[in-house]
């Protein structure tokens, strides 16, 4: 099926470093959501966003729904050993309720 | 808020025999159901998507016999894997749509010899 582009697909940090990371899509969507999912479980939803240029937090966390619809970012700021995970973007087509989702971000910190 | 469990987190089977996963909305009523499968680095891929009362929709290329869906109530549905084979060996993962977004259970990891 269908995928975004997720960019970076990997990312290796110290420890404090702020990261950015984001997903494009050919098609509009009217929903952003980004998860993290550690080794052996299911993914846990970070943030989520509804318009076109919101802006959200949720702790060190701030993601963006792009202007255009089509794209969105994700940025950590300070990370923390626990941060260390893969990080998914999904998005929800108008009219559609299937999750369309990212390839993935793999976020290492390097001692 | 929020929670959705999946019962066993892991099994081992035997080529052949069938093998049934739960999926539970803990603490919200869940119109609709998805099933993912995830293989080793890679990305979710929607298996099906389910709704109480209702047959499952699968996706392309998912065999709607082999990966039998049963949405019996607003708080369960069950993935039963028919007849598994070692190339079924995957991790499966349901989620669960509350009034505002879909939340994800941890995942069962299934291993077929």
């Amino acid at each position: 099926g269908q995928q975004l582009n997720q960019s970076p697909q990997s990312m290796f940090i110290q420890e404090g470093e702020d990261v950015s990371m984001n997903c494009t899509s050919s098609s509009i969507f009217n929903t952003w959501l980004w998860y993290k999912q550690d080794p052996g479980e299911g993914p846990v939803l970070l943030i989520a966003l509804y318009k076109a240029g919101e802006l959200t937090s949720n702790g060190r966390l701030t993601a963006q729904f792009g202007i255009t619809r089509k794209d969105s970012f994700l940025n950590i700021s300070a990370s923390i050993p626990s941060d260390v995970g893969i990080y998914f973007c999904a998005g929800r087509p108008i009219g559609n309720e299937k999750l369309t989702f990212g390839t993935g971000t793999r976020l290492t910190i390097i001692p | 808020g929020a929670v959705v469990s999946q019962h066993p987190s892991w099994v081992i089977c035997k080529s052949g025999t069938s093998v049934k996963i739960e999926c539970r909305s803990l603490d919200f009523q869940a119109t609709t159901m998805f099933w993912y499968r995830q293989f080793p680095k890679q990305s979710l891929m929607l298996m099906a998507t389910s709704n109480e009362g209702s047959k499952a929709t699968y996706e392309q290329g998912v065999e709607k016999d082999k990966f039998l869906i049963n949405h019996a109530s607003l708080t369960l549905s069950t993935l039963t894997v028919t007849s598994a084979h070692p190339e079924d060996s995957s991790f499966y993962i349901c989620s669960a749509r509350d009034l505002h977004e879909q939340y994800f259970g941890p995942g069962t990891r299934l291993t077929v010899t």
